[in-house]
C-alpha cells in the first residue's frame, strides 16, 4: 500500500504566481481532507470531500484558494495568486469512513512563496 | 469558541522516565478526541480516538485517557524512538469541525 501520495514535495514560487498541489488518496478511501500547517497556527483543516463532493470548505482562507476532486483518486489544491503568507506545509489526508475516524496523512508539500 | 490547548509545548525526558502530556479542550459537545504522532518532515500518524469521559486506550508504551475537560497521553518507560510531536484534536458534535492543538514536542534522551 503506497499510502497517500502528494506532489510536489517542495515548491518555491514568487508572489503572484499560481500554485497547484496534488494528492492521490489511498485506494478505496472515500473521504479526502486538505490541511495547512504553520508554526503560528498549527494544523488547520481547509476543506473536506466525501465521495468527491466538497462537504465543508469553511476553512479555506480566501477566494484565492480553491480545491477540486474530479475523481476518487485525485485532488488538487490551487492558490492563485500566491502570497508570502501562504508559505506553509500543506497536507492531504484520506479516510475510509469520513470525518469521524482515523485519517491517513500524506508526507506534505512544503510551499515557500517569495 | 471551541479550542484545544496542549501542554507542555516541549518536554525532554531521560529514557525510561515516564510522564504525561496534556490536552485541554473547550467544545460544545464532543464527538471525538484524537491523538496523532508527527515525526519531523512527515505527516501526522493516527494513534487513538476517544469518545467519552472515562474511556482509555493503550498502544505499546502509550495510554490515552479522557475526562470532560481534558485528555492525557501517558508515556511509560519511553525510548528514544518515541521522540516526536504529539498532536491532539477534537471534533465538535455541533458541526463536525476538527480543531488541532499546536502539539507537544517530546524528546527522549538515551
Amino acid at each position: 500500500d503506497a499510502g497517500v501520495i502528494q506532489s510536489p514535495r517542495h515548491e518555491v514560487t514568487e508572489m503572484g504566481q499560481e500554485v497547484t498541489l496534488r494528492c492521490k488518496p489511498i485506494s478505496g478511501h472515500n473521504s479526502l481532507f486538505w490541511y495547512r500547517q504553520t508554526m503560528m497556527r498549527g494544523l488547520e483543516l481547509l476543506i473536506y470531500f466525501n465521495n468527491n463532493v466538497p462537504i465543508d470548505d469553511s476553512g479555506m482562507p480566501e477566494d484565492r484558494f480553491s480545491a477540486k476532486m474530479p475523481n476518487a483518486s485525485f485532488s488538487t489544491l490551487k492558490i492563485q495568486p500566491s502570497e508570502p503568507r501562504d508559505s506553509a506545509v500543506y497536507f492531504c489526508a484520506s479516510s475510509s469512513t469520513g470525518l469521524h475516524s482515523e485519517q491517513f496523512f500524506g508526507p506534505g508539500t512544503r510551499l515557500t512563496v517569495l | 469558541e471551541d479550542q484545544v490547548t496542549q501542554s507542555p509545548e516541549a518536554l525532554r525526558l531521560q529514557e525510561g522516565e515516564s510522564s504525561s502530556l496534556n490536552c485541554s479542550y473547550t467544545v460544545s459537545g464532543l464527538r471525538g478526541l484524537f491523538w496523532y504522532r508527527q515525526d519531523p518532515g512527515k505527516g501526522p500518524e493516527f494513534l487513538f480516538t476517544l469518545y467519552s469521559a472515562g474511556e482509555e486506550k493503550e498502544k505499546e508504551r502509550l495510554k490515552a485517557t479522557l475526562t470532560k475537560k481534558e485528555s492525557f497521553l501517558h508515556i511509560t518507560a519511553p525510548k528514544p524512538e518515541d521522540s516526536a510531536t504529539y498532536l491532539c484534536a477534537v471534533q465538535a458534535r455541533r458541526d463536525d469541525k476538527i480543531i488541532f492543538g499546536k502539539g507537544t514536542r517530546l524528546h527522549i534522551l538515551p
